[in-house]
């Protein structure tokens, strides 16, 4: 079975720096899809970014980019630019290309000081 | 274009009562999947269905737990005899096509329903 695993239950960043949100996986699969999705208090789940992993290149959405090492299974967030609204949970969250359920990671804890 | 519906937002239910939580996809998409998210953990699948349909429930408990996707009308996950583990956010999801049809298409979630058991 696959399993994400998020090693940092919480991290920091000043406002305007930059922080990175690691995320590795288990799977034996080669097709597969990397997602991150933020909770914010509310509870919403957005999604913010998506990966496929046929693609080398790595996902890029204005201030989000991911940098995906296939070989090593990791799949971390850069948020550049870190603005009081990134505060949040961020959820990496895998799916099989043949399969149709997400596996999520436990979480990191986003915080943004001002 | 409205996003996947849930309500309520909040429901309150006693040990032994029964929840029934309301999912209403994106328009245009048939296929909705359940989530739990227990406090403090990531969420968890539950089950994956397409209209009248269940084509995966490995996630759901065997007892207690059903979710129907009929023709017309919501998702509906009930839990029948609530008990105070069942306290949690339930989520749904819900995407144009099949997951298993080797789409990148994403999961589009509701805001969740807080189910909490006294």
């Amino acid at each position: 079975a696959q399993t994400v695993t998020q090693s940092q239950p919480e991290m920091s960043v000043q406002e305007a720096e930059t922080v990175t949100l690691s995320c590795t996986y288990d799977t034996s699969e080669s097709d597969y899809y990397l997602f991150w999705y933020k909770q914010p208090p509310s509870r919403q789940m957005i999604l913010v970014i998506r990966q496929e992993a046929y693609k080398q290149q790595n996902a890029t959405e204005n201030r989000f980019s991911v940098n995906f090492q296939k070989a090593a299974k990791s799949f971390s967030l850069k948020i550049s630019d870190s603005q009081l609204g990134d505060a949040a949970m961020y959820f990496c969250a895998y799916r099989s290309a043949g399969g149709n359920k997400l596996v999520f990671g436990a979480g990191t804890i986003l915080r943004v000081k001002s | 274009n409205a996003g996947v519906m849930q309500n309520p937002r909040h429901l309150v239910r006693r040990r032994g009562q029964e929840a029934r939580l309301r999912c209403s996809p994106m328009k245009g998409h048939s296929h909705v999947y359940w989530y739990r998210q227990l406090p403090e953990e990531g969420l968890k699948f539950m089950v994956y269905l397409q209209k009248e349909n269940i084509i995966d429930e490995s996630g759901m408990p065997k007892e207690r737990f059903s979710a129907e996707f009929p023709k017309e009308g919501p998702s509906i996950l009930r839990i029948q005899q609530v008990v105070r583990g069942d306290s949690a956010a339930y989520f749904c999801a819900s995407s144009p096509q099949g997951a298993g049809t080797y789409s990148n298409q994403p999961q589009h979630f509701g805001d969740g329903t807080r189910l909490s058991i006294l």
